[in-house]
C-alpha cells in the first residue's frame, strides 16, 4: 500500500495559464475525490469519482476546471486560464466504495498563480 | 444540512500539558465521525475514527468519544509533545456517506 500519491507537489504559474494535477489513488480503491484548501480553511470538496464515472460535482468547480478518469485508475485535474483566487492546496483521496468508509488523503498540490 | 463545527485556535500549550479540541456536529442520524490531523506543508491523515455512538477511537494517545447525546466529538490527549503541533480537523460524512465535510481546523502549538 504506497498511499495516495500527487504530481506535482509545487506549481508555480502565471495567471492564466493551464495547469494540471495527477493523482494515483491506493491501488485497490474504487472511490476519488478532489478537494481545495485555502490557508486557515478546512477542506472543501469538489468532486468525486466512483471508477471512472464522475458521480458529484461541487458549485466550487466552474467552467474552467475539468477532472477526468479516464480509466478508473489516476485522474486529472485540470484548471484553464487560472487566476489568483484558484492559488490554494488541490488535495486527492481515495476510499472503497460505501458511506462511512475511510477517506485516505494524498500529501496535496500546491498551487500559486502569480 | 450535515455540518461540523470545531474550537477556534489557535490552542497553545506547554509541554506534557493536556489537551482538548471541541467539535460538535449536526447530522441525520448517527454517521461515522473522524479526526485528521495536518502537519505543516502536508496533506491529511487520518488520526482516529469512530463509526458509532459510544465508540471511543483512540491513536498515537489522542482519544475521542462519539457522544450522541451532546453530539459532540472531542479530541483529548492526555499529555502533548512538541511533535503534536499541527492543524486538526474534526470531519463528517454526508450524502449517504458519499463525502467529508470538514470543520475549519485548530491549530496546535506546543512550546518545550
Amino acid at each position: 500500500d504506497t498511499g495516495v500519491s500527487q504530481d506535482p507537489r509545487h506549481k508555480i504559474t502565471k495567471r492564466g495559464q493551464n495547469v494540471t494535477f495527477r493523482c494515483d489513488p491506493i491501488s485497490e480503491h474504487n472511490r476519488l475525490y478532489w478537494y481545495r484548501q485555502t490557508l486557515g480553511q478546512g477542506p472543501e470538496f469538489l468532486t468525486y469519482f466512483q471508477n471512472e464515472a464522475q458521480l458529484e460535482k461541487s458549485r466550487l468547480l466552474s467552467d474552467r476546471f475539468s477532472a477526468e478518469r479516464p480509466k478508473g485508475s489516476f485522474s486529472t485535474l485540470e484548471i484553464q486560464r487560472t487566476e489568483q483566487g484558484d492559488s490554494a492546496m488541490y488535495l486527492c483521496a481515495s476510499s472503497l466504495a460505501g458511506g462511512g468508509n475511510t477517506i485516505y488523503f494524498g500529501e496535496g498540490s500546491w498551487l500559486t498563480v502569480v | 444540512g450535515d455540518s461540523v463545527t470545531q474550537m477556534e485556535g489557535p490552542v497553545t500549550l506547554s509541554e506534557e500539558a493536556f489537551l482538548t479540541i471541541n467539535c460538535t456536529y449536526t447530522a441525520t442520524g448517527y454517521p461515522s465521525l473522524f479526526w485528521y490531523v495536518q502537519y505543516p506543508g502536508e496533506g491529511l491523515q487520518l488520526l482516529l475514527k469512530a463509526t458509532k455512538a459510544d465508540d471511543k477511537g483512540s491513536n498515537k494517545g489522542f482519544e475521542a468519544t462519539y457522544r450522541k447525546e451532546t453530539t459532540s466529538f472531542h479530541l483529548e490527549k492526555g499529555s502533548v509533545q512538541v511533535s503534536d503541533s499541527a492543524v486538526y480537523f474534526c470531519a463528517l460524512p454526508y450524502n449517504a456517506g458519499n463525502m467529508l465535510t470538514f470543520g475549519g481546523g485548530t491549530r496546535l502549538m506546543v512550546k518545550p
